[in-house]
This record gives C-alpha cells, structure tokens and sequence, in this order.
C-alpha cells in the first residue's frame, strides 16, 4: 500500500459545480498536512494548510479525519480557473525530512 | 515574493556525464529541498538540507549528492548520469517555524533527458 493515495482522476465537472476529493494516508502518527495545486507545466504552490479544525479559505474547504486516516478538499462554485492537479502532503514528523510525501496528485478538469 | 530559481529550464545531457543542478532562493530560508516529479509517482524527495553543509537523505537518494555551501544555494549532483534519472526535477525552500516545516515554495523545474 502506498503511504499516501490520491484518485489520479481526471474528475471533469461543470462550471459552478462543488467537487470533493480524498487524500488517505497510511501512518497514523503522521503529523501535518497540505493541499498543493500544480498547473499544467507548472511548478507546485501551496493552496492551503489542513489543520484539525478544517479550515475554509474562500470556496476551498479542507478537512481532517484522523480516525479514517484521510484528508479532503472540496471546491464550492468552481470556475474554469480551477483547472489544475491538486496534490496533498503529508508530514510524518516535522523534524526528519524523509517523511515528506507527496500523492501522486488528482487531476480536475473544470468544463463551460 | 519569494524566489527560487533553478540554473536551467531544459537540458540534455549523455549517459555517464556529471551534472550539476543548480538552485538559487533569496529569501533566506533554512531548509532547502530537491524532488524529482515523474507520471504516476508524484514528487519523491531526494534529499533536503536544514542548514548550510547538512543534508538528510530522502526517499531516493541512490544515484544523487547534494552541496550547501552557502545559505542560498542548494545544488544537485548527478555523478554519472543513467537513462533513468530522465525526470523533472523541482527545487524547494522553505522556513522552519516552530512546530513543523512552513510552505514550501519552488522552483520551476529543470527537464532532465539524459541519452
């Protein structure tokens, strides 16, 4: 089993429309988490931090399970600029580099 | 706004060549990273500095060396390069705040094709 998965998609959706996708993550002492974005031919940039809580930064939504060992993303009223991979980080402990680990990434399409 | 820059955006190089990637970020950040990005696999990191002159090896450090020897700069060496290191390869920097790593901000990436 991979340490962390993503559905590699691509999810294709309409404009406005509110997409969701997982991240699991196999250890359960794993500590901190992020949701990137990666454009086409880009390199990847922070979306947001997932803290405990969820957090919500405009339309984007994160979330934790701890229990079910997952994080979430969801994107209410997506627009055509959504378009992107979105990959997830998963942080096993903050002072050993090694654990850094990135999904594969889950590619969305956002259609007119 | 914070910059990483990475010494070339496409090279070719032969198999069994040396090759120096090069990484430049001039935000003063401790913590400097190298991936490589192929389909399917996402990024694997290959080694991280947290310092000047100290690395840690990461997840595919086989076939690599890294140098840090100024704050700023975080080079990549590929001692003789196979068919098989053909990849993206990302440069990363980031800020160490209590707690945990911040963001990491790239760089956009050197094409590596090695024939």
């Amino acid at each position: 089993r991979k340490e962390v998965e993503q559905d590699p998609g691509p999810f294709n959706v309409p404009e406005g429309a509110t997409v969701a996708f997982n991240c699991t993550y196999s250890n359960s002492a794993s500590q901190s988490f992020f949701w990137y974005r990666q454009d086409c031919r880009k390199e990847p940039k922070l979306l947001m931090s997932v803290y405990s809580s969820g957090n919500e930064d405009g339309r984007f939504t994160a979330q934790l399970n701890r229990a079910s060992q997952y994080i979430s993303l969801l994107i209410r009223d997506s627009k055509l600029s959504d378009s992107a991979t979105y990959l997830c980080v998963v942080i096993l402990s903050w002072s050993s580099a090694s654990k850094i680990i990135f999904g594969s990434g889950t590619r969305l399409s956002i259609r007119p | 706004d914070v910059k990483v820059t990475q010494s070339s955006r496409y090279l070719v190089k032969r198999t069994g060549e040396k090759v120096f990637l090069e990484c430049v970020q001039d935000m003063d950040h401790e913590n400097m990273f190298w991936y490589r990005q192929d389909p399917g696999l996402g990024l694997r990191l290959i080694y991280f500095s947290y310092d000047v002159k100290m690395k840690e090896k990461g997840d595919i450090p086989e076939g690599y060396s890294v140098s840090r020897e100024k704050k700023e700069r975080f080079s990549l060496i590929l001692e003789s390069a196979s068919t098989n290191q053909t990849s993206m390869y990302l440069c990363a920097s980031s800020l160490t705040v209590t707690g945990g790593l911040d963001e990491q901000y790239f760089g956009p990436g050197t094409r590596l094709t090695v024939t």
